[in-house]
């Protein structure tokens, strides 16, 4: 099936760092969701957007809906070790809420 | 806490069998929506069902089923199991079929089919 490209695939952060991972799509998005999954959990949403350009935040985390509809950032500032987990971005191509999900990014925070 | 459930958390099934697996809403959700998660990979989005009737599909095959109960609980049945079908499947419920905010999903049932 068709999924969404994250990068990076996984990345090793210091506590404390800021850390930036985006997703690409080859299709138009009209919304864009970023989820975290934690070991033996289901993805938990973060952060939704709607509007191309919009950048909105939740605590640490800011993302952003690109201008050209087909890709979004997800930013964590000041990491700490519970950050630790998977990123997923899922996108909607027409309203019918069949969100396809990213390939995901994982992380690890070095204390 | 989702207050989304799934059961059973683990199974195991060999190749060409049937199986059930249940999902429990959380209270007020009349929407929910089935998804295949093979290992290191994202969600896959396989139906949705809301208000007991199918309501989207993804691309899965026809022995991928469902049901969605009177009190929103609902069932994903796979038939005639391919070792391929070895997953995570998650059900996410939702007070309406296009709201991802209301949207929380279950741990998952992680099935192996040897």
């Amino acid at each position: 099936g068709q999924q969404l490209n994250q990068s990076p695939q996984s990345m090793f952060i210091q506590e404390g760092e800021d850390v930036s991972m985006n997703c690409t799509s080859s299709s138009i998005f009209n919304t864009w969701l970023w989820y975290k999954q934690d070991p033996g959990e289901g993805p938990v949403l973060l952060i939704a957007l709607y509007k191309a350009g919009e950048l909105t935040s939740n605590g640490r985390l800011t993302a952003q809906f690109g201008i050209t509809r087909k890709d979004s950032f997800l930013n964590i500032s000041a990491s700490i070790p519970s950050d630790v987990g998977i990123y997923f971005c899922a996108g909607d191509t027409s309203g019918t809420y069949k969100y396809i999900f990213g390939t995901g990014t994982r992380l690890k925070v070095l204390a | 806490e989702t207050g989304v459930t799934q059961s059973p958390t683990h199974l195991i099934k060999t190749r060409g069998q049937q199986v059930t697996l249940r999902c429990s809403s959380q209270s007020g959700h009349n929407t929910v929506s089935w998804y295949q998660q093979a290992l290191g990979q994202g969600p896959q989005f396989i139906f949705q069902y809301y208000r007991e009737e199918e309501n989207g599909r993804g691309n899965f095959p026809p022995r991928f089923s469902g049901l969605q109960f009177p009190n929103y609980s609902s069932e994903l049945n796979v038939n005639a199991l391919e070792l391929d079908d070895s997953a995570l499947y998650l059900c996410a419920s939702s007070k309406d079929s296009f709201s991802a905010e209301t949207q929380y999903f279950g741990p998952g049932t992680r099935l192996l089919v040897l």
